[in-house]
């Protein structure tokens, strides 16, 4: 099993450009979770997915973020505009079901806006 | 406002002794704990659990002792082992949203040779 798969693992952009990141989560998994790590914040969730339908967005800051699971092995987390206050790395997740049961990340994404 | 403190950004272990970690958290519905491991460039691994009906679980040289009076729990390392250097997560789960978890801001622990 290759594991909760992300790209790019690094993203460097300008004010002002569109930011698409990617997840691909492990196989037959349900749940979908996508985080960002910051050293002021530290791990914050953004909006979680159970059988492709976002369940609780109330993490995602502002319009400027979104987030779509067009199909269960496949998930974007979009920022339009980036501003550099976005720079963090952000990190997907997933697991088997609903519930407590534990949560696969990827290696995440560490994204630079300039 | 953070309902999940880990008031201890760093931590420095001699290899052999006890590491342990401390966690705070402010809301009593928190029902259930975690602590998630971090290497640089990876994601986080889970590492152990405990429910709010117990006050101890191990796993193996894993321990994490859970204090609900006083809000607080504590992971303990023994004996501390180079590859224990990591970022180390505290989080909660509440009651009523046993899907969402509650991250602290983490504890680099370093242990010395």
């Amino acid at each position: 099993d290759a594991g909760v798969i992300q790209s790019p693992r690094h993203e460097v952009t300008e004010m002002g450009q569109e930011v698409t990141l990617r997840c691909k989560p492990i196989s037959g998994h349900n749940s979908l979770f996508w985080y960002r790590q910051t050293m002021m914040r530290g791990l914050e969730l953004l909006i979680y997915f159970n059988n492709n339908v976002p369940i609780d967005d109330s993490g995602m800051p502002e319009d400027r973020f979104s987030a779509k699971m067009p199909n269960a092995s496949f998930s974007t987390l979009k920022i339009q505009p980036s501003e550099p206050r976005d720079s963090a790395v952000y990190f997907c997740a997933s697991s088997l079901r609903e519930g407590r049961d534990e949560q696969f990340f990827g290696p995440g994404t560490r994204l630079t806006v300039l | 406002d953070q309902q999940v403190k880990q008031n201890s950004p760093s931590l420095s272990v001699q290899e052999g002794r006890i590491s342990i970690l401390n966690c705070d958290y402010t809301n009593s519905m928190f029902d259930y704990f975690l602590w998630y491991k971090k290497y640089p460039a990876e994601g986080p691994t889970f590492l152990i659990s405990i429910s709010s009906i117990k006050d101890k679980n191990e796993d193996g040289r894993f321990t994490v002792f859970l204090n609900k009076s006083a809000k607080h729990l504590s992971l303990h390392i023994v004996p501390s082992q180079p590859g224990d250097s990591a970022v180390y997560f505290c989080a909660a789960s509440p009651r009523w949203r046993d899907d969402k978890i509650i991250f602290g801001k983490g504890t680099r622990l370093h242990i010395l040779p």
